[in-house]
């Protein structure tokens, strides 16, 4: 199973700041089949990323994902109010795992 | 739109059995697999269960396998789990996911609202 590390836990940041969110894969994810979700309290997740890098129908650019191999990260440019939420990665190349979760609060 | 709506959440006790059923409009259902993701109290996403586009080929994760059955009926646009041998630990939000594609290796693009089961005496 590909186990997925989440760093940080929990990030704390202000309104347009950049957030950086790092997902590592304990093996190698195949065709770089990582995703990206963001998760707010009482919600269903929604879909930001697939294929590492390709932001989903009706994501703002202001959401970048990149890497590839074993290491994935999400940027967040310029911090609008409504990006404070849990964002979970999750690897489907190999069936499906999600990350623990990074927790980006309003500092 | 793409919709996803969960039913059949309930409290039940340890050993129980349990069927949930989520029902999707807006798109061709036939055309996509289908998975269950769920969510215990305070915690982060598990994925459950995934079921091809014509139901022929299912995949369970280990914590599940041998209680939890996934099924569709392609007539009725509806995806169901059927869960039995109930634990504590199974106690969780419990959505039904889109998959992207029709075999259940892609990501999952849609996502309904949720149903809460709870396994407690």
């Amino acid at each position: 199973e590909t186990v997925l590390t989440q760093s940080p836990g929990t990030l704390s940041l202000s309104p347009g700041d950049r957030a950086t969110l790092s997902c590592r894969a304990s093996q190698s994810v195949s065709s770089n089949y990582l995703a990206w979700y963001q998760q707010k309290p009482g919600q269903a997740p929604r879909l930001l990323i697939s294929g590492a890098s390709s932001r989903a129908t009706g994501i703002p650019s202001r959401f970048t994902g990149s890497g590839s191999g074993t290491d994935f990260t999400l940027t967040i440019n310029r911090l609008e109010p409504e990006d404070f939420a849990v964002y979970y990665c999750q690897q489907y190349g190999s069936s499906h795992t999600f990350g623990q979760g990074t927790r980006l609060d309003i500092k | 739109e793409v919709q996803l709506v969960e039913s059949g959440g309930v409290v039940v006790q340890p050993g129980g059995s349990l069927r949930l059923s989520c029902v999707a409009s807006g798109f061709t259902f036939d055309d996509y697999a289908m998975h269950w993701v769920r969510q215990a109290p305070g915690k982060g996403l598990e994925w459950v269960s995934l079921i091809t586009w014509a139901g022929g080929r299912t995949d369970y994760a280990d914590s599940v396998k041998g209680r939890f059955t996934i099924s569709r009926d392609n007539s009725k646009n509806s995806l169901f789990l059927q869960m039995n041998s109930l634990r504590p630990e199974d106690t969780a939000v419990y959505y039904c996911a889109r998959d992207m594609g029709d075999y259940g290796d892609q990501f999952f693009d849609h996502w309904g609202q949720g149903t809460l089961v709870t396994v407690s005496s």
